[in-house]
């Protein structure tokens, strides 16, 4: 199947400072890429729809200027927690979707952000 | 997209097929049924998915109920490998900003020795 990549893995950083994840299709351009959070033992749940060239797409009651999305390129969406807290710990995934009306997501490992 | 509803847990020994349930009985006629897992710390994977008919790949069958509201997936020979949250999603599959999917609880297999 299709490769989405995610980088990094996971990250832990000190609270107060932004974290930077990077989703990537290796093997597919996409121009529509979207964004999960997960805490523990919970399901995934939408952040946000990335979309190449224009402004992301927020979920209800996700603050977009705390979740900063670019999607500069057909194969790259960027997520930058800014000024992250401990509550922002979480698991944050990505995922894109091939081309074709039934085209399936598929889905980056995941980025494991500890907030200090 | 049509709610699903789907046990909790699960268990399956080893070698045995696994059979997990999903009820969805409020789906329409365009609406697919898409199933993925989530082996514990990483991303969702894709499964199968289908509309109608029984559907089968390398990894899954999917048998689909002919009045369409519920399904099943079947892991033939399920190993330890294997054990995840398994999650079934129905959905007209749309293209760019509409393709989202709603992720539910979903069941939790433990494949045993």
């Amino acid at each position: 199947g299709a490769v989405v990549s995610q980088h990094p893995s996971w990250v832990i950083c000190k609270s107060g400072t932004s974290v930077k994840i990077e989703c990537r299709s290796l093997d597919f351009q996409a121009t529509t890429m979207f964004w999960y959070r997960q805490f523990p033992k919970q399901s995934l749940m939408l952040m946000a729809t990335s979309n190449e060239g224009s402004k992301a797409t927020y979920e209800q009651g996700v603050e977009k200027d705390k979740f900063l999305i670019n999607h500069a390129s057909l194969t790259l969406s960027t997520l930058t927690v800014t000024s992250a807290h401990p509550e922002d710990s979480s698991f944050y995934i990505c995922s894109a979707k091939t081309g074709g009306n039934t085209g399936e997501l598929f889905f980056g490992e995941g980025s494991r952000l500890t907030v200090l | 997209d049509a709610k699903t509803t789907q046990p909790p847990s699960m268990d399956c020994a080893e070698g045995r097929a696994a059979n997990l349930p999903c009820n969805h009985s409020t789906i329409s006629g365009n609406e697919y049924v898409y199933w993925y897992r989530q082996i514990h710390s990483q991303g969702p994977q894709y499964i199968i998915h289908g509309l109608k008919n029984n559907e089968t790949n390398e990894m899954a069958s999917l048998i689909i109920t002919e009045d369409r509201k519920s399904s099943t997936l079947i892991l033939p020979h399920a190993t330890l490998r294997d054990t995840a949250v398994y999650y079934c999603i129905v959905r007209v599959p749309h293209t760019g900003t509409a393709s989202k999917l709603t992720f539910g609880t979903g069941t939790r297999l433990q494949v045993t020795l």
